[in-house]
């Protein structure tokens, strides 16, 4: 059982809105991701941290914001949410590059 | 082009069925390829690693194949079962990365019917 985990798992807001989806591990892994998915589309990374404060943007550009204070924390922010970030937002963590990585339930957004 | 090929895209078969699914790939240096399966509205779940000096290894009705000189591998699943309905996604590690990026296929999605 992977702990890791992601709330909330749905949200519904309003156009405008500022919102952080959270994503906690409590396994010491130092890696951690953020992925966007489509449904029944493939995962994009849109941000992955290596380490305490060492954030980078992935290979499909995104306009939120990511930040790792904490090595289990990696909380991910839209200061203003629009209809084109309706999406399904999967959070992971691994250990170093080979360790297997564990996904979180994910968070379904959906902005009106 | 992308560095992870899987086919079939979709496939549907009937319970009780065997399936194969491939994923080609060119990422080089390769570290590792793992098995995904996802769920509907779920987050994927590990199935099978396979590092470049393995070519066979088993997980219950789930068997994954790896040929890494033509860079190819395969997930052969027994017996279907109706809970086996899901996106299999194969991942794989880049050797030399050091942010421990992993690339994506783009997935089969699999429906046993009864």
């Amino acid at each position: 059982e992977a702990d890791i985990y992601q709330t909330p798992r749905y949200l519904v807001i309003g156009t405008g809105k500022k919102i952080t989806l959270e994503c906690s591990q409590t396994m010491g892994h130092d890696k951690m991701y953020w992925y966007q998915q489509d449904p029944g589309m493939e995962l994009h990374l849109i941000h992955y941290s290596y380490g305490v404060n060492s954030t980078e943007k992935g290979d499909l550009s995104s306009e939120s914001t990511v930040s790792r204070i904490r090595t289990e924390h990696f909380p991910l922010t839209l200061e203003s949410a629009r209809p084109s970030h309706t999406s399904q937002y999967l959070c992971a963590s691994r250990k170093g590059h080979m360790g297997e990585a564990f996904f979180g339930q994910g968070t379904r957004l959906t902005v009106v | 082009k992308n560095q992870v090929e899987q086919s079939p895209q979709s496939l549907i078969i009937l319970e009780g069925k065997n399936c194969t699914l491939q994923c080609n790939y060119t990422v080089s240096p390769f570290s590792n390829l793992r098995w995904y399966k996802q769920d509907t509205g779920r987050g994927p779940v590990s199935l099978t690693i396979m590092t470049f000096s393995e070519n066979t290894k088993s997980n219950g009705r789930y068997t994954a194949t790896l040929d890494a000189d033509t860079k190819q591998s395969s997930l052969h699943i027994t017996a279907s079962q109706l809970s086996d309905s899901a996106s299999y996604i194969c991942v794989v590690s880049p050797g030399s990365s050091n942010t421990g990026k992993l690339i994506f296929g783009q997935g089969t999605t699999l429906q046993v019917k009864p």
